[in-house]
């Protein structure tokens, strides 16, 4: 049981470049999210899901679009890299059935750094 | 969305107890509270979740007053493993059955040998 795995672990973009960041969760978990964290910054939530092609935006989701074609993934998009996007990026997922979906669990990470 | 606020950074010794509160004035009726853990490199990792009163684990208390306008974890007898950031959590439902959910900036705590 690996939880949520990111890829990749680490990505250097040219301005403008485009680029896929992969999620992939294996507790059967209904709702997914992908968050971006900056040099001492909590969490910005860009785009969440709650269910399989279901998608919405969240608190930052500028530049940056998903998909959810399976329900174990969840792709975060950039389209047209900016230096604005270096940043971390976190996936997470989460259970509805539970008392809470607030319970999520978080991939390792991914550092994008963007020239 | 419901705003929180925390402490940026606390201080404490090994062996104290560390309680650390976040304000979340517009809670909504059917909200929880959650607090998670990052470590360095690493990803936010879940410690405690409570919806009133006191809720307690092996790793934490979590004190919400009845007014559920704020909260307080309390970490008992800190090592230097304890050393992270605390993130309080509150869920707003979007009236859709799902969530958008607000993480505080955090707060750095420092644990000193």
């Amino acid at each position: 049981n690996a939880g949520v795995t990111q890829t990749p672990k680490f990505r250097v973009l040219k301005t403008g470049q485009s680029m896929t960041l992969l999620c992939a969760q294996d507790m059967n978990h209904e709702y997914m999210y992908w968050y971006r964290q900056d040099p001492g910054m909590g969490l910005r939530l860009i785009h969440y899901s709650v269910g399989e092609g279901t998608t919405a935006k969240g608190e930052v989701p500028d530049g940056y679009n998903v998909s959810r074609l399976k329900k174990q993934n969840f792709l975060l998009g950039l389209e047209s890299a900016a230096p604005s996007q270096t940043s971390v990026y976190f996936c997470a997922s989460s259970d509805p059935s539970s008392v809470s979906s607030e319970t999520q669990y978080f991939g390792p990470g991914t550092r994008l750094l963007v020239l | 969305l419901a705003k929180t606020t925390q402490p940026i950074s606390m201080d404490s010794y090994e062996g104290q107890e560390v309680n650390i509160t976040c304000s979340h004035n517009n809670i909504a009726t059917n909200d929880y509270i959650t607090w998670y853990q990052q470590f360095p490199s690493q990803g936010p990792r879940f410690i405690i979740q409570g919806y009133k009163t006191k809720v307690t684990n092996e790793v934490a208390s979590l004190f919400i007053p009845a007014d559920r306008k704020s909260s307080t974890l309390s970490l008992p007898r800190v090592s230097l493993s304890d050393t992270a950031v605390y993130y309080c959590l509150v869920g707003v439902s979007s009236g859709a059955g799902s969530y958008q959910l607000t993480f505080g900036k955090g707060t750095k705590l420092s644990v000193i040998p």
